[in-house]
């Protein structure tokens, strides 16, 4: 089974710096990538979705980038504010025929202080 | 967008006694929806994949008798944990897959006591 690492396990920072965050994989055949988001103690949200043909997504001031050869995907948050605090969840499908199950890093917890 | 809707959003039950938890899709079909199950301070463990229509598929550990999963239609999957202990207590999320992706519920509180 593969594995989902995120790093770091819990970032805080300034209102309006820009900040980047980490996702790698183990397993390098990748039909997509998601990102999402989980308020404390709620379900998660969609960020955004990377497609294996794709190099890279963004929606606002979020962009997420794909490195398929280096097993790496990050999450670039720009003008970070107070609101943008929360948990970060990158996951990824399983590879093989048919499967959709998803496998999910820890996580990145975010503070951004006013 | 494709939305998800989970419900309750926290239940709390004695021991012994069982709880089921919904999961709808409300604007698309979703053939195959998936459970997780989320410790404090850990990331979402898949539980099961179930199928419309068919028995679910249990990951290994997960005891398929006592988190019972019904996907009788494309639009609705329930999860029953029964006999509920409380090391059953946690955060159950379902999720659907949909053409934008994956969808997921807002989750459930179980609180076992």
């Amino acid at each position: 089974k593969q594995e989902v690492t995120q790093i770091p396990a819990a970032l805080s920072v300034p209102e309006g710096e820009n900040l980047v965050l980490n996702c790698s994989f183990t397993d390098s055949a990748i039909y997509n990538l998601q990102w999402f988001r989980q308020d404390h103690g709620k379900g998660l949200t969609s960020l955004l979705l990377i497609q294996s043909s794709q190099r890279e997504q963004t929606s606002g001031r979020l962009n997420a980038s794909l490195d398929k050869s280096s097993g790496r995907s990050t999450l670039y948050i720009a003008a970070s504010q107070p609101g943008d605090s929360a948990t970060y969840l990158c996951a990824k499908p399983e590879s093989g025929a048919g499967s959709y199950q998803l496998t999910f890093g820890k996580g990145t917890k975010l503070s951004v202080i006013p | 967008g494709a939305v998800v809707s989970q419900h309750p959003s926290w239940v709390i039950c004695k021991s012994g006694t069982s709880v089921k938890i919904e999961c709808r899709s409300l604007d698309f079909q979703a053939t195959t929806m998936f459970w997780y199950r989320q410790f404090p301070k850990q990331s979402l463990m898949l539980m099961a994949t179930s199928n419309e229509g068919s028995k679910a598929t249990y990951e290994q550990g997960v005891e398929k008798d006592k988190f019972l999963i019904n996907h009788a239609s494309l639009t609705l999957s329930t999860l029953t944990v029964t006999s509920a202990h409380p090391e059953d207590s946690s955060f159950y999320i379902c999720s659907a897959t949909g053409s934008t992706g994956y969808t997921f519920g807002s989750g459930t509180r179980l609180t076992v006591v």
